[in-house]
């Protein structure tokens, strides 16, 4: 099986501008979750979606928003981009329905640059 | 609201000896998991180790094991016989029995020094 991928790898961009990640999961996941890693802020969690609902959501503002689709490929949107959302930015994948944990797989990341 | 602690910021090791890395945690969930997680250089986040919280019997993944405490809420990883490869950034991670958000410690830069 192939694993997750995120595309692009690294991104740069200024301020003001708007970018969309992109990550297609494991073949036959459901379910995609969004993490942004900082120096400062560590690993914090963005959103999960699960079959094109989003079931979770972190303490992120409304610029960070994602949908997922029918075959379970995720993007993730950051509009009016600030200096502070320079960052990796990892997506997960995983078979987990309700109760049980799933094993999560990572993908390699998305690096975003804003100058 | 769930916290993960990683008191170690940086540990390093000798190439073949022992290490033990620190994580305590606090929640009022009776079920949930335990992991850890591996990011190398490369900054691709490998999982180490599971761990159930309703099992009692504490995990191994060859070199890897942990020492699960639940009451003192407390999830350390031991990797024996330490290797090159090990050096990495390593996370604890918390996640509630029910839902797929992951709760991260701020990590544990491990340096294997031959």
């Amino acid at each position: 099986k192939a694993g997750v991928t995120q595309t692009p790898r690294y991104l740069i961009k200024t301020r003001g501008q708007q970018v969309t990640l992109s990550c297609s999961p494991i073949s036959g996941h459901r379910s995609v979750s969004w993490y942004q890693q900082t120096p400062g802020q560590g690993l914090q969690f963005l959103f999960e979606y699960f079959s094109e609902t989003q079931r979770n959501k972190g303490n992120f503002p409304g610029r960070f928003s994602g949908r997922q689709f029918s075959n379970s490929r995720s993007e993730m949107n950051v509009s009016t981009l600030e200096l502070g959302d320079s960052a990796l930015y990892l997506c997960a994948s995983s078979s987990r329905t309700s109760s049980g944990s799933g094993e999560q797989f990572f993908g390699p990341g998305t690096r975003l640059t804003v100058l | 609201a769930q916290t993960v602690t990683q008191s170690q910021p940086e540990m390093s090791v000798q190439e073949a000896e022992t290490v033990t890395l620190s994580c305590t945690y606090d929640t009022s969930e009776n079920n949930y998991y335990l992991f850890w997680y591996k990011q190398p250089p490369s900054r691709q986040m490998i999982l180490v180790i599971r761990q159930e919280a309703y099992k009692q019997q504490n995990a191994t993944e060859n070199r890897f094991s942990v020492n699960f405490q639940k009451a003192a809420k407390s999830f350390s990883l031991k990797i024996s016989d330490s290797q090159l490869g090990d050096t990495a950034m390593y996370f604890c991670a918390f996640m509630k029995h029910a839902g797929n958000q992951f709760y991260f410690g701020t990590g544990t830069s491990l340096t294997v020094i031959p």
